[in-house]
């Protein structure tokens, strides 16, 4: 049983650039959240798929967008790169937020460098 | 504004004691608290969750309290081992059980052979 698998593992960039994150969920969950982690600090939510659309989104500018497929997987969008978006990115999924089951499950996560 | 605060130096105990990790918080309500392990270049692994109505919950060597009076959790790894040597972060839902959850930003334990 696959767990949550993110691509890629690494990724430099410079700024001004754009980038995609992908996440694919663990069997059978069908809920996506992406959180931003940086050296020394805790992950913080950037925003969660719930059915192909957005739920909730955490205090991040609107360069940051995702998408959710039909499949559930998801990806994460990063325009005008800075320097400060420098983190580990990590995806994690869980049931659907009707259902009892609060514990999330995380990738590896994406260790982006923006140079 | 929302607070959540975790011990952020290092955790030195020696093999075979208690680890007590602390998770304090400020203007939360929240509906469920959380603790995970994070080994170096890893995501999180989900270890607990105690409920805002629930005083303490056990899992193996593992045991969480949750006091909301005094808005703080107690983690405690017993009989600590080499192999629990990681950081362990405590999360909060911030949207009463939605989970978009707020870390603290973790305590490093090192357990010393």
């Amino acid at each position: 049983d696959a767990g949550v698998t993110q691509s890629p593992t690494h990724l430099i960039k410079t700024r001004g650039q754009q980038v995609t994150l992908r996440c694919s969920p663990k069997s059978g969950h069908d809920t996506v959240s992406w959180y931003q982690q940086a050296l020394g600090q805790g992950p913080q939510f950037i925003f969660q798929y719930y059915e192909e659309e957005e739920r909730q989104r955490g205090n991040f500018p609107d360069r940051f967008s995702g998408h959710q497929f039909p499949n559930y997987s998801s990806e994460l969008n990063v325009n005008a790169l800075l320097l400060g978006d420098s983190a580990l990115y990590l995806c994690a999924s869980s049931l659907g937020p009707r259902l009892s089951d609060e514990k999330l499950f995380f990738g590896s996560g994406t260790q982006l460098s923006v140079l | 504004s929302q607070k959540i605060e975790q011990n952020s130096e290092a955790l030195n105990i020696q093999e075979g004691k208690t680890a007590t990790l602390t998770c304090n918080y400020t203007n939360y309500s929240p509906a469920y608290l959380q603790w995970y392990r994070q080994d170096p270049g890893r995501g999180p692994v989900f270890l607990l969750l105690i409920r805002e109505n629930e005083k303490e919950k056990r899992k193996e060597r593992l045991k969480v309290t949750f006091d909301t009076t005094l808005k703080q959790s107690l983690f405690h790894i017993t009989a600590s081992q080499p192999a629990d040597s990681a950081t362990y972060l405590c999360a909060l839902d911030s949207r009463g059980g939605r989970r978009a959850l707020t870390f603290g930003s973790g305590t490093r334990l090192q357990v010393q052979p």
